[in-house]
């Protein structure tokens, strides 16, 4: 069983729809949560991150952790063609004293005209 | 500007031989990284580095190599040991703490 398990998609939706996307796990170790953004033949940059379980909201965007149910979400809103790209997610562990990113497979985002 | 830079943009590599990917910083983060990217298996931790002359395998480390001479420069070097190379290669870099990963623009290897 992988330590992250997130639906590759690919998901394709309108403009303006809302985006809901998943990830679960099941170490309880992961203190910290991520999601990127990857634009096609580019290297994945920073979204959001979350340390706690509830809601952090960056303007359209939306991280939701629940440590409980091991199961964190990214909504986004008000969709836009730009949002067309692979979103990971990653969590955090400390391996030997060193934070270890462990990531999602991705999901592939398409927002329609 | 601070950032990655990865080279080259696309390599190919007839089988047997050996290929170096080179990723450079001035962001002047202690730690870097080496991940491989597959369809549908998001990214995979090959190596990495917390500070000069210093590195960790990672979870898939069989077939590749690195090393860490200078704090700016971390290649990796895809061996023929390496069976399926085919991949994009992500060169990241972080300051301490999980939020701080800078990621390169990445390579994409085909073996020929």
């Amino acid at each position: 069983q992988k330590e992250v398990e997130q639906d590759p998609g690919p998901l394709s939706v309108p403009e303006g729809a809302i985006v809901s996307l998943n990830c679960t796990y099941s170490n309880s170790a992961f203190q910290y949560f991520m999601w990127y953004r990857q634009y096609s033949r580019k290297g994945p940059e920073l979204l959001m991150y979350t340390y706690s379980s509830g809601n952090k909201e960056d303007g359209r965007f939306t991280a939701q952790v629940d440590k409980s149910s091991k199961y964190i979400s990214l909504f986004i809103r008000d969709s836009q063609p730009s949002d067309s790209a692979t979103y990971l997610c990653a969590m955090s562990k400390v391996i030997q004293g060193a934070q270890k990113l462990v990531f999602g497979q991705g999901t592939r985002l398409t927002i329609n005209p | 500007d601070g950032g990655i830079t990865q080279s080259p943009k696309y390599l190919f590599r007839k089988e047997g031989q050996n290929v170096t990917l080179s990723c450079e910083q001035n962001l002047n983060h202690d730690a870097m990284y080496w991940y491989r990217q597959d369809p549908g298996q998001g990214l995979r931790l090959i190596y990495y580095s917390q500070i000069v002359n210093d590195f960790q395998k990672g979870d898939i480390a069989e077939g590749y190599s690195v090393s860490r001479e200078k704090k700016e420069s971390f290649p990796l070097t895809v061996t023929s040991a390496q069976k399926n190379p085919t991949a994009f290669y992500l060169c990241a870099s972080s300051t301490p703490g999980p939020y701080g990963y800078t990621f390169g623009s990445g390579t994409r290897l085909t073996v020929v």
